[in-house]
């Protein structure tokens, strides 16, 4: 099974800051993954797919990158509203979910 | 607009069926596969499986011994089941529409399973 690594687990940031996350995955996953936004009480929110793509709706601050192992979601300006715990998640093979950054207001 | 809503009992007995219900509007599930999810502090999320729009089904391969998942396409809903609970099958269960990306998710329910 693919495992998937994020790190930090936890992020400590101020309002208006650059913000990165990162995710790896035990092997090559290519560009089979999403970035989810979970805050408290709700249900996971589509961020990114297929490592880049921004879903409809999602403001244009957020971002994804990488390939193969490796992969970032990036926030360019942080907003209060962003405060949230993010998942990386990957459907190459089989389909699995990282353990989440936490993202909280420093 | 998309919706997913799941339904079932909230507590469960070990050993016990958990049964949950995931009623859709806005979209065909002959279109779309369906997935879902749990969530719990010690297992984090976990994708469980999905029956997609072909009616064909996959299983997370940890849990396929046990676990099911069907629907009825004219009542616009998707069935989970899932037989000898224990008290770390303790989770919010979630669907949610797509196999790729899943987009919508419904609101979870909260299942406990006791001893």
């Amino acid at each position: 099974d693919i495992q998937m690594t994020q790190s930090p687990s936890l992020l400590s940031a101020s309002v208006g800051d650059r913000v990165t996350f990162s995710c790896k995955a035990s092997q090559n996953i290519y560009k089979y993954l999403n970035w989810y936004q979970q805050k408290l009480g709700e249900a996971p929110k589509l961020l990114i797919y297929y490592t880049n793509s921004l879903q409809t709706g999602i403001p244009s601050r957020f971002s994804g990158s990488g390939s193969g192992t490796d992969f970032t979601l990036t926030i360019s300006s942080l907003q209060p509203e962003d405060i949230a715990t993010y998942y990386c998640y990957q459907y190459n093979s089989g389909n699995t979910f990282g353990a989440g950054t936490k993202l909280e207001l420093k | 607009q998309v919706q997913l809503k799941e339904s079932g009992p909230v507590l469960v007995q070990a050993s016990e069926t958990l049964s949950l219900t995931c009623t859709i509007s806005g979209f065909s599930l002959t279109n779309y596969g369906v997935i879902w999810v749990r969530q719990s502090p010690g297992r984090g999320l976990e994708w469980m499986g999905i029956i997609w729009g072909d009616g064909n089904t996959d299983y997370n391969s940890a849990l396929k011994s046990r676990l099911s998942i069907n629907r009825d396409t004219s009542k616009t809903q998707v069935f989970l089941k899932m037989n000898s609970l224990q008290t770390d099958d303790t989770a919010i269960y979630y669907c949610a529409r797509g196999g790729g990306y899943p987009d919508y998710w419904g609101q979870g329910v909260m299942v406990t399973v006791s001893s």
